[in-house]
């Protein structure tokens, strides 16, 4: 079974510094991770994935996320805040089979100027 | 055709009722997925389809849920005798082939109120 967990359910960052969200997972098997973003109304949007290819996965809009099965951990960074990256980011597993998804609670990102 | 669409994208129902949602997914996409998600939280899983075969249903999906993709096409999810506690987004998605290979597509969602 999978499972997963994000750390801070609200960040907050200024415009132009770093974003860290962190997620960490829970897998009997290799999983197959994901970042997903949901703005407001909206259904969610892959970021990027991890499929047992390169650790360092860049994503779209700037963003990228490291794989580190010692940690079990799959966070994700920018370097430079923008206004428009403030959302909703959920971290997902999925077991390498490919089954389903299993969504972490979320975290808000809020970009102050 | 642009992505996933879901309809109704608002419902707003009387306890006790029943409620049918859509889902049309990406045409040439063989899977399909129906999450739900409360405020604040993340999406659950509640059931998936390859082509026109439930595969997989959650233990979230009471007898009171029930969800068809006939002709592996379109699905429909439908929830009898509604309940507070079915307030919710309905999310669905879709991929080509499994979802931990290829990219999951969701729509933007049918936001459920049950009064």
């Amino acid at each position: 079974a999978q499972s997963v967990t994000q750390l801070g359910s609200h960040v907050s960052v200024s415009e132009g510094a770093l974003v860290l969200l962190r997620c960490n997972y829970s897998s009997s098997v290799p999983p197959y991770l994901f970042w997903y973003v949901q703005y407001p109304n909206q259904g969610l949007q892959l970021l990027l994935k991890y499929t047992s290819a390169a650790t360092l996965v860049k994503g779209i809009n700037g963003f990228e996320a490291e794989f580190k099965k010692s940690e079990t951990s799959f966070h994700l960074t920018k370097p430079s805040a923008h206004m428009s990256d403030a959302a909703e980011y959920f971290c997902a597993v999925s077991a390498i089979s490919g089954q389903n998804f299993v969504f972490g609670p979320g975290t808000r990102l809020s970009v102050l100027p | 055709d642009t992505g996933v669409s879901q309809d109704p994208r608002h419902k707003i129902t009387k306890r006790g009722q029943n409620v049918t949602f859509r889902c049309d997914p990406i045409s040439e996409h063989n899977r399909l997925y129906w999450y739900r998600q409360t405020l604040g939280q993340g999406p659950e899983f509640l059931t998936y389809f390859q082509n026109e075969a439930q595969l997989e249903k959650s233990r979230l999906l009471s007898d009171r849920f029930s969800a068809e993709r006939p002709k592996g096409s379109f699905s429909t999810l439908e929830i009898q005798r509604t309940e507070q506690g079915d307030s919710a987004m309905y999310l669905c998605a879709s991929s080509l082939g499994a979802i931990g290979n290829t990219e999951a597509f969701f729509g933007q969602g049918t936001r459920l109120t049950v009064v």
